[in-house]
């Protein structure tokens, strides 16, 4: 069955350290999304991308990166971790842009930053 | 902009009781609408869906109604049970087409028996 998984479940870091969360999709989807999940604010969306080499900043983009050098692959990267990066992540892909865009959602990565 | 609200949690109720958590929207076009369930522990799965005005979605025992004149979409279960337990979001499709999804805050559900 095709799936989107996400590693590690589960991580703790310090200031300052670079960090590099992977979610794999076997869906075959173009579409790619990350997010992010914090109480009072519901999903807010990081970056995202609609294929091979093409990214795009969210509404809450600074302070990550991304890169798709795959479909099947989307890593976000923290690239120096602050405390209000803690936060569960939330990988997720879709089929088509348009109507219906169903989204696929990962089991999320719960990051605490000390 | 685009937004989504969602009554504001936490609701608790008991088992075999009528459940209703209000979304209401602000969007240019016409997007597609849909409530998405988080189990705990767990990420979000989509409970239903409507695409256009008049739509309504139907899964598991609950219902949800695209209206277009009211800019909501609330959702309903006649009779909800402690497995119903769980964190509920809105959304919608950005009707630019960019396929991105623009949820609601969430609505945690506590059920007990």
């Amino acid at each position: 069955d095709a799936e989107i998984t996400q590693s590690p479940r589960h991580k703790i870091t310090e200031t300052g350290r670079q960090v590099t969360l992977a979610c794999h999709q076997t869906w075959n989807h173009n579409n790619m999304f990350w997010y992010r999940q914090d109480l009072g604010h519901g999903l807010r969306l990081i970056h995202y991308s609609y294929g091979v080499h093409d990214t795009n900043k969210g509404e809450v983009s600074d302070g990550y990166s991304v890169s798709r050098s795959n479909t099947e692959d989307l890593p976000l990267t923290l690239e120096s971790a602050a405390s209000s990066q803690t936060s569960v992540y939330f990988c997720a892909s879709s089929l088509v842009r348009t109507g219906f865009n169903e989204q696929f959602f990962g089991p999320g990565t719960r990051l605490t930053v000390l | 902009g685009n937004s989504v609200t969602q009554m504001e949690g936490p609701v608790t109720l008991s088992e075999e009781a009528f459940l209703t958590i209000n979304c209401t929207y602000t969007a240019t076009g016409y997007p597609s609408l849909f409530w998405y369930v988080q189990y705990p522990g767990e990420g979000l799965q989509l409970l239903l869906k409507a695409t256009k005005a008049d739509d309504k979605g139907s899964n598991k025992g609950f219902e949800a109604t695209y209206r277009k004149e009211t800019t909501s979409f609330h959702l309903e279960k006649g009779s909800v049970q402690v497995s119903d337990s769980a964190v509920y979001f809105c959304a919608l499709s950005d009707p630019g087409n960019t396929g991105k999804l623009i949820f609601g805050q969430g609505t945690t559900l506590q059920v007990k028996p």
